[in-house]
């Protein structure tokens, strides 16, 4: 069964405008955690924000941010004023509490427009 | 870069041989991942050590096998490799197991092609 589930293969946005990568999971765990990760075309895999599945607060890193809506079970990313370097695949990922499994999206691959 | 390291870079070899990926984790971290990327699959969660255990185990196949050494270094074995075994090989290194918010640092990943 599908854990992640990331709907938009691709996206595009215009530099300095805000866009949000959509993410939903799907687990019966209370206790679990969400990440989002940014692959650019290098291949490497970097990690941008966590959230917690008990954090009432949305994570917030710099530009990135993390909009739970945990009875709708997403966790969507928002990229506010996009820079041409945030080019990239975004993937979207789950760990859950049982069996300590992580989980990873097919990706969005996202495009910055100047 | 992450600080974890991964050798070699790239490797092609051919059908029904065997391969060792190797990872050495960021300094201090005790925990070992390895994903396997490829176009149809996505990235895949294949096994996790720590501290020379085994502790999670994910869509990995059993002709491939992996361990940590004392030295907390990794490796991959792939053996009766496939064509469809092609595909970026991910190590990640993070420092504890137990808690849910463990920062995973990615190696830069060995792209293997199997012919």
């Amino acid at each position: 069964a599908q854990k992640i589930t990331q709907t938009q293969p691709g996206m595009f946005v215009q530099e300095k405008e805000a866009v949000t990568l959509d993410c939903t999971y799907d687990t019966s765990d209370q206790s679990y955690g969400l990440f989002w990760y940014k692959q650019p075309s290098s291949g490497e895999m970097i990690f941008l924000i966590y959230q917690g599945s008990y954090d009432e607060q949305n994570a917030t890193e710099g530009r990135y941010s993390l909009n739970f809506q945990k009875a709708r079970k997403s966790a969507n990313l928002v990229i506010s004023a996009s820079q041409l370097g945030d080019s990239a695949m975004y993937f979207c990922a789950m760990r859950r509490n049982t069996g300590n499994q992580f989980y990873f999206g097919t990706g969005t691959s996202l495009t910055v427009i100047p | 870069d992450s600080g974890v390291t991964q050798t070699p870079k790239h490797l092609i070899t051919a059908t029904g041989q065997r391969v060792t990926l190797r990872c050495s984790p960021r300094s201090g971290d005790l925990s070992v991942y390895w994903y396997q990327q490829s176009l149809d699959q996505g990235l895949q969660f294949l096994i996790q050590y720590y501290n020379g255990e085994e502790r999670a185990k994910g869509n990995i196949l059993e002709r491939f096998s992996a361990q940590q050494f004392p030295d907390l270094h990794s490796e991959l074995n792939l053996s009766s490799l496939e064509l469809g075994d092609s595909a970026l090989y991910f190590c990640a290194s993070s420092v504890e197991v137990v808690s849910l918010y463990n920062e995973q640092f990615f190696g830069p990943g060995t792209r293997l092609t199997v012919l």
